[in-house]
C-alpha cells in the first residue's frame, strides 16, 4: 500500500515550458487535491476533485489545469510555466464524508523551479 | 473570509522543554480544527483534531483544546524530543459539507539535544 505517490520529485523548467505533475493514490479515496506550499504562505489549494470526472477551482487556480483521469489519478498541468509558479506542490486524497472529517493523506511533494 | 493565524517561527527549544505553538482562527459557524505535522522531506500528516468547542485533541504527547471563546487551538507538549523537529500547521474545516481545509502559514520547531 503506497498511499499517495507523486512524480517527479524535482523539476526545473524554463519560463514558458509546460509540464504535468502526476499524482496517484491506492486507498480508493474519492476526493483528491492539489496544493502549493510557499514560504510564509502555508498551503494553498489549487484545485480539488470530489470524485472521478469532477473538478473544482481552489484558492489559486490561475495558470493551472487539472485532469481527474480515473479514481486513482489526478494530474496538474502547467501550460506555460512562470517564475511565480516556483513552489513545492503536494497532492492529497481523502474519503469525503458529511458530518464527519476524513483525514487528508499527502504525497511527498514535487519541488518545481521555474527559471 | 475564514483564516488561520499561527505564531511565526522558528521555535527553538532544548530537549524536554515545554512547547506551545499558538493558533487562532477566524470563521463563521462552527469549524473543525486540526494540527498537521510535516517532517523534513515529507508530506503533511494529521497530528490531532477537534470538532467542537471544548474538545481536546491529543496524539503522541501533543494536545490542543478547541476554545471558542478565544477562537484558539494552541498546540502543547510537555516534553519535546529531537524527533519532534518539524513544521506544524494549524488548519480549519469550514463545516460539515466540505472536506476543504484552510491552513495557517506553519511554524517550524527545532529541538536541540
Amino acid at each position: 500500500n503506497a498511499g499517495v505517490t507523486q512524480t517527479p520529485k524535482f523539476q526545473v523548467l524554463k519560463t514558458g515550458q509546460s509540464m504535468t505533475l502526476q499524482c496517484a493514490q491506492d486507498m480508493n479515496h474519492n476526493s483528491m487535491y492539489w496544493y502549493r506550499q510557499d514560504p510564509g504562505m502555508g498551503l494553498r489549494l489549487i484545485y480539488y476533485s470530489a470524485s472521478e470526472g469532477t473538478t473544482d477551482k481552489g484558492e489559486v487556480p490561475n495558470g493551472y489545469n487539472v485532469s481527474r483521469l480515473n479514481k486513482r489519478e489526478f494530474s496538474l498541468r502547467l501550460e506555460s510555466a512562470a517564475p511565480s509558479q516556483t513552489s513545492v506542490y503536494f497532492c492529497a486524497s481523502s474519503i469525503p464524508g458529511q458530518g464527519t472529517y476524513n483525514e487528508q493523506f499527502f504525497g511527498p511533494g514535487t519541488r518545481l523551479t521555474v527559471l | 473570509g475564514d483564516s488561520v493565524t499561527q505564531m511565526e517561527g522558528p521555535v527553538t527549544l532544548s530537549e524536554e522543554a515545554f512547547l506551545t505553538i499558538n493558533c487562532t482562527y477566524t470563521a463563521t459557524g462552527y469549524p473543525s480544527l486540526f494540527w498537521y505535522v510535516q517532517y523534513p522531506g515529507e508530506g503533511l500528516q494529521l497530528l490531532l483534531k477537534a470538532t467542537k468547542a471544548d474538545d481536546k485533541g491529543s496524539n503522541k504527547g501533543f494536545e490542543a483544546t478547541y476554545r471558542k471563546e478565544t477562537t484558539s487551538f494552541h498546540l502543547e507538549k510537555g516534553s519535546v524530543q529531537v524527533s519532534d523537529s518539524a513544521v506544524y500547521f494549524c488548519a480549519l474545516r469550514r463545516g460539515y459539507n466540505t472536506d476543504k481545509l484552510i491552513f495557517g502559514t506553519g511554524t517550524r520547531l527545532q529541538v536541540f539535544p
